[in-house]
This record gives C-alpha cells, structure tokens and sequence, in this order.
C-alpha cells in the first residue's frame, strides 16, 4: 500500500525565515501535487509536478521533485504571515490509477 | 467560468439518516472523484467515476456508502444509515477527459457532514 509522509507535520515560524517541508512517498509515481488548504475551505493547487528534476516556483514557494529518491520539497522563502495555511503534498498514477493519495499536511503557521 | 460546485455545504443529519451530496463538475470535465476528509488529517479517496460509469471505488466503505455519476445531472455520494464516525468534510474533484494519466484534479468547496 503506499505511504505518503510529510515532515513536519506542524511548523511554526517567524516572518522572513526560510524553510521546507519534505513529502516522502513509498512507491513509484512520477505525478506530485502540492495543495494548500485554508481554515475550513477546500484545495487550492500550487504545483504539479510530473518528471524527475521538476522544479517549479510561485512567489516565495518552490516545490521540487526526485523520483529516484521519491522525494518531494516545498520550500518556502522569506515567510510571510499570509502563507499560513495547511500544505498537502499528494502522489498519482499510481498503476495507472487515477487517484491521488495525500499526505498528512503540514500547518504551517508564521507569526509576525 | 464555474469551478466545481458541491451542494450542500453543510449537511446535518441524525443517526440513522440518508445523507445525500452533489457535486456538479467543471465545464467540459467529465471524471469525478470524491475524497473524504476527517478532522486534523490528509483527504483520503474513495470513488473515481465517469458518466454512468464506477471506474475505481477502492477506497469506498463497503457498506452504506454508495455513488453514482448520471448520463445527465451531477454526481451523488449517498451514505444510508449515517453514524457519528461518518462526521467529515468530503471533497468532489474533476478532470477534463482525453489522456487521463496527468490531468489535474480541481477541488469543490466540500461538504461538511455532521452527524448528531
């Protein structure tokens, strides 16, 4: 069955530090989301990423992908307290199926 | 241009009762998903279907929980005889058809089910 583990699972941090959060997955895939979810809201997609050596960027977040080592990162530069959410890393394709299969989140929280 | 659309969006029922949600996809996609997320945790799959068809519900509860997708209409998750663990947000998602392996899926607002 496959396993999608993020670390850390909560993350409290100051204004303009930069950091990451790791998303580690048990089988192959080579299809990564990121999400963010607000409070009581639903999904917002940040990145998708579908090769090994991906490595996308929006603003002060950057996500990259290492399929060899099933390994993705969100990196967060220079945080700000609007970044404060709950992040999602999900894997597809897993066999050819559809479905995606997330990770725990990460609650990120930055203080000012 | 509309996203995906789940109605309603918040959903009270006691125990015993028929819970019902929709969710209507976006423009021009036709595969659904439907996610169930408890509290303080990840959403976890439950059904994949296109029109008139159930592709992969290997993530459903093989007992009161059932879904369907119509030739005309939105997509109906129904859970009959709800219990208090069945209290969670689910979440509809849809992708566009044609080569299926990298469509990106696109998440409703969810439905929050309260069971008393």
């Amino acid at each position: 069955e496959l396993k999608v583990e993020q670390n850390p699972l909560f993350l409290s941090m100051q204004e303009g530090k930069n950091y990451t959060i790791y998303c580690n997955y048990s089988t192959t895939s080579d299809r990564l989301y990121w999400y963010r979810q607000d409070p009581g809201k639903s999904l917002e997609s940040l990145f998708v990423l579908l090769s090994n050596g991906a490595v996308k960027q929006e603003g002060r977040l950057m996500a990259s992908l290492d399929t060899k080592a099933r390994l993705s990162t969100l990196h967060i530069t220079a945080a700000v307290h609007d970044l404060s959410a709950t992040y999602f890393c999900a894997v597809g394709g897993i066999q050819g199926a559809q479905k995606l299969v997330f990770g725990q989140g990460t609650r990120l929280t930055i203080n000012p | 241009n509309a996203g995906v659309m789940q109605n309603p969006r918040h959903l009270v029922r006691r125990r015993g009762q028929e819970a019902r949600l929709r969710c209507s996809p976006m423009k021009g996609h036709s595969h659904v998903y439907w996610y169930r997320q408890l509290p303080e945790e990840g959403l976890k799959f439950m059904v994949y279907l296109q029109k008139e068809n159930i592709i992969d519900e290997s993530g459903m509860p093989k007992e009161r929980f059932s879904a369907e997708f119509p030739k005309e209409g939105p997509s109906i998750l129904r859970i009959q005889q709800v219990v208090r663990g069945d209290s969670a947000a689910y979440f509809c998602a849809s992708s566009p058809p044609g080569r299926g392996s990298y469509n990106e899926q696109f998440f409703g607002p969810g439905t929050r089910l309260t069971v008393l």
